[in-house]
């Protein structure tokens, strides 16, 4: 079965960064796209970005943009999120979600979720 | 970027009630959109994309329909594990945008 399970928590200062991992299973990890999402307490689910685990190409939010790197390590089929300079609000739940297949547009829906990864920045 | 706007922002329902949530897009977005149900604590679940098409395992009591710009998802007969956040998302083009969601809620 198809599971995305994400690091754990992290407390960061302002100013730091922060790098979350997702390590996919129970599919082929380069057939499928896979997106950041976020979820600020109060706040609407934010789309962060886009990895293409096969080349590794992204695309990423302009709020983002300058801020995260997203990359993968195919060998462990797991994907990463950098985000550097970090500020409270930036405090949120984020997760990982899986796209479509490789084939097929990589704007879509999301059909596989990770538990999600609370990131909190405080002094 | 495109704006969704959801409605209610809270539905307060009792078990068999038929229950409505729009969803509206600032532009056409033709078909491209998704509904999750999301529990406290709990990721979002795909229940619907492409507006009508059921994932596999949501009961048919869930359906959605719509095009252009505004969509609605329907629960036929509302059922205890249904109070739950919905959310609407739209997938025409980037960024991939999300309603407000709707929280139904136990009356």
């Amino acid at each position: 079965q198809v599971q995305l399970v994400q690091s754990g928590a992290e407390v960061k200062k302002p100013g730091a960064s922060v790098k979350l991992s997702c390590k996919a299973s129970g599919y082929t990890f380069s057939a499928y796209y896979m997106h950041w999402v976020r979820q600020a307490p109060g706040q609407d689910l934010e789309w962060m970005g886009i990895i293409n685990p096969s080349s590794g190409s992204t695309t990423y939010a302009q709020k983002f943009q300058g801020r995260v790197t997203m990359t993968r390590d195919s060998s462990t089929g797991t994907v990463f999120m950098d985000l550097s300079s970090v500020k409270s609000d930036d405090t949120a739940v984020y997760y990982c979600a899986r796209g479509e297949a490789l084939i097929a547009a990589p704007a879509s829906n999301f059909d596989y979720w990770g538990q999600g990864t609370l990131v909190t920045v405080s002094s | 970027d495109i704006q969704m706007t959801q409605s209610p922002s809270t539905l307060s329902a009792s078990v068999g009630d038929r229950v409505t949530i729009t969803c509206r897009a600032s532009q056409s977005i033709t078909t491209w959109l998704a509904w999750y149900q999301q529990k406290p604590g709990k990721a979002p679940k795909l229940l619907i994309y492409k507006t009508s098409i059921l994932e596999t395992g949501v009961p048919s009591r869930f359906s959605g329909s719509g095009s252009g710009t505004e969509f609605t998802l329907t629960i036929s007969s509302l059922q205890p594990d249904d109070f739950a956040t919905y959310f609407c998302q739209q997938y025409n083009g980037y960024p991939l945008t999300f309603g407000g969601g709707t929280k139904v809620e136990i009356k």
